[in-house]
């Protein structure tokens, strides 16, 4: 079954510490690739997305992610945590342009920043 | 440009009433969806739309109907709310970088 997978429920990181998070995908084809934001109380917002090219893509705010089709793989990193950046992080998919009513989310990664 | 609204922010309902959730885009975005959030399930899809006057199943559609007679609007219909229902619904809608644009999100309660 096509699912999308996010491992780690709530991570805990040092303010200015590095943060990956880990989204899994399993999917017959190379999806499009997506990484949302959630703050408390808010919608989501886009960090960045990977459709084709350069497998290191650079986003909002300081974060990057790399797609790695030998893992089926599109982790979500930034080398310095901001106490601003605790929030909610989704990974999603969309499986082709024309099927874009077929998004995908994953569960969510909480981020908590302490001091 | 506000973007993507939602009406209302927040309500509280009874088994089996009903009530509309109203989402607005002044972006002229063709694809407009709606999305149940619920604690550690992620966003979960109910319905889409591709344009004015289609609508389309997603992945939990049960219980809801929807309809986007303008294609600024799509709405979101509970017939007879149960407290499954009880979650937080997100409407986005698509853009011309194929990137989903949210709304704020309405809280829905059901006793």
């Amino acid at each position: 079954a096509q699912s999308v997978t996010q491992p780690d429920i709530h991570i805990t990181v040092s303010e200015g510490a590095s943060l990956e998070l880990r989204c899994n995908y399993s999917y017959g084809a190379t999806p499009y690739l997506f990484w949302y934001v959630q703050s408390p109380g808010q919608g989501l917002q886009l960090l960045l997305k990977y459709f084709s090219g350069d497998t290191l893509v650079q986003g909002i705010k300081g974060f990057e992610a790399e797609f790695k089709r030998s893992q089926s793989s599109f982790n979500l990193r930034k080398p310095s945590v901001h106490w601003s950046d605790a929030a909610e992080y989704f990974c999603a998919v969309a499986v082709s342009t024309d099927s874009w009513g077929k998004f995908q989310f994953g569960a969510g990664t909480q981020v908590v920043v302490t001091p | 440009n506000a973007g993507v609204t939602q009406t209302p922010k927040f309500r509280v309902l009874k088994t089996g009433q009903s009530m509309t959730l109203l989402c607005a885009q002044d972006m002229n975005h063709e694809y407009m969806y709606w999305y149940r959030q619920d604690p550690g399930m992620g966003l979960r899809l109910i319905h889409y739309s591709v344009g004015e006057g289609t609508t389309a199943k997603g992945e939990v559609p049960d219980g809801y109907n929807v309809s986007r007679l303008k294609k600024q609007n799509f709405l979101l219909g509970l017939e007879s709310a149960a407290p499954s229902q009880t979650s937080v619904y997100f409407c986005a809608s698509l853009t011309s970088l194929e990137t989903q644009y949210f709304g704020p999100g309405t809280r829905l309660l059901v006793l």
